[in-house]
């Protein structure tokens, strides 16, 4: 389909354990998110990649947490030694550059650390 | 051990009703806000937007409302479906050089057939 395409839909791992979220963006939108959305609560931002410019990685939880996005498209979110507070779905979004643009969603990972 | 519910604040209607869900953001300094549906399982999907020089804007069956002086937006829903039943969620942009969305908590809305 044409939307935001994020894989895997769903993670188990061990704590302590890497994880690697991968997210595919609509085509053309060169900006991209992830946020982060624990049981029953709102969204939690966590980086923005916009063209080339240096990414905004404000909210990002602790140095556990990095992202890259290659060649301007695909964009991965890896978390090293998990913690069970990490669990939660993972949700990446897209946009066209520009201020005030929609953000569209793709529908997560939902990641469980046991 | 004891597990925590959800205590999402929601709206009951019924099928055909028309539906208000309310948010209060917390910045002036906010300049476009956006309402999305979030079904579960399943990633926010776009409703309707506004920037900050309007204080309305209509979409198919949806109305956005916007009061700068009180920090409130709404959402209005005509004709309620069942298909409506979701959470929804407000999110304002403080503007700048990132777009980050600060989201509400979110509203259930439950419609009763």
């Amino acid at each position: 389909g044409a939307g935001v395409s994020q894989s895997p839909s769903n993670k188990v791992t061990e704590k302590g354990k890497d994880v690697e979220l991968r997210c595919d963006p609509i085509s053309g939108h060169t900006a991209l998110y992830w946020y982060r959305q624990s049981l029953g609560q709102g969204l939690e931002f966590l980086i923005y990649f916009q063209g080339n410019s240096a990414p905004d990685k404000s909210g990002l939880p602790s140095d556990r947490f990095s992202a890259e996005r290659t060649g301007g498209s695909v964009s991965t979110l890896t978390i090293q030694r998990t913690q069970q507070e990490d669990s939660a779905v993972y949700l990446c979004a897209s946009s066209f550059w520009g201020s005030n643009q929609p953000q569209h969603f793709g529908d997560g990972t939902r990641l469980s650390i046991l | 051990g004891e597990s925590v519910g959800l205590h999402l604040p929601t709206l009951s209607v019924q099928e055909g009703d028309n539906s208000i869900i309310n948010c209060a953001y917390s910045n002036s300094a906010s300049d476009y806000f956006i309402w999305y549906k979030q079904e579960s399982g399943k990633g926010p999907q776009f409703i309707i937007d506004i920037r900050s020089n309007m204080d309305k804007r209509q979409g198919q069956r949806v109305t956005v409302l916007l009061n700068k002086t009180v920090k409130h937006l709404s959402l209005q829903i005509a004709a309620t479906q069942p298909g409506d039943s979701a959470v929804y969620f407000c999110a304002e942009n403080k503007g700048g050089a990132t777009n980050k969305l600060i989201f509400g908590t979110g509203t259930l809305l439950a419609v009763q057939p």
